[in-house]
């Protein structure tokens, strides 16, 4: 799980601006990656998925980037809330038939009234 | 609604029990998993199951062991219980279905507290 890290532990913003929480990884096999949102009390929950073939995805509020060249991934949160406060982790998977991700370390969002 | 569900939201055992902690998926995933959550460590994966009664081992599996009599149902045993097992368990599924789709649905953890 060592290859997954995180830039920065913890993240504050105030409510309705932008938020971006980074992912760096070192597997250059792994194909495919997810986000994870887990709140206080509660398991991981999937926010948004990509694969190596794609550069960025975009779902409800959220958008994946992933720059394979410097091994880089990213979560963007579109006018926080403070509902979106909750760590946040991203996973890695290796490709070759393995269904078994790695994750990092996680991203604690604060999100400011 | 998917559901993966853990037996005991919270737990607390004596050093050297023996100390079951049980999960039960209602989405017919042939693949199923236990981590364990300790802070600024993230979750690492102590076993995991990709079919009834098989099992592989994890990066942690020391002092932990697993059963999977069922499809539906994946239990984590420790066999006696340390202080430096206290921990958050969150066990997980996932379908295989081929390709990269396989992203993993979450029980809500049982916090295991070892005294």
């Amino acid at each position: 799980g060592e290859s997954v890290g995180l830039h920065l532990p913890t993240l504050s913003v105030q409510e309705g601006d932008n938020s971006i929480i980074n992912c760096a990884y070192s597997n250059s096999a792994s194909d495919y990656f997810i986000w994870y949102k887990q709140e206080s009390g509660k398991g991981p929950q999937f926010i948004i998925d990509i694969r190596s073939n794609m550069d960025k995805r975009q779902g409800q509020r959220v958008t994946v980037l992933l720059n394979k060249t410097v091994k880089h991934l990213s979560l963007q949160i579109a006018a926080t809330q403070p509902g979106d406060s909750a760590v946040y982790f991203c996973a890695e998977r290796v490709g070759g038939g393995s269904y078994i991700p790695t994750f990092g370390r996680g991203t604690s969002l604060i999100v400011h009234p | 609604d998917v559901k993966v569900t853990q037996s005991s939201r919270y737990l607390v055992k004596r050093t050297g029990e023996k100390v079951f902690l049980e999960c039960v998926q209602d989405m017919d995933h042939e693949n199923m998993f236990w981590y364990r959550q300790d802070p600024g460590l993230g979750l690492r994966l102590i076993y995991f199951s990709y079919d009834v009664k098989m099992k592989e081992k994890g990066d942690i599996p020391e002092g932990y062991s697993v059963s999977r009599e069922k499809k539906e149902r994946f239990s984590l045993i420790l066999e006696s219980a340390s202080t430096n097992q206290t921990s958050m368990y969150l066990c997980a599924s996932s379908t295989r279905t081929g390709g990269n789709n396989e992203k993993l649905f979450f029980g809500s953890g049982t916090q295991l507290s070892v005294l």
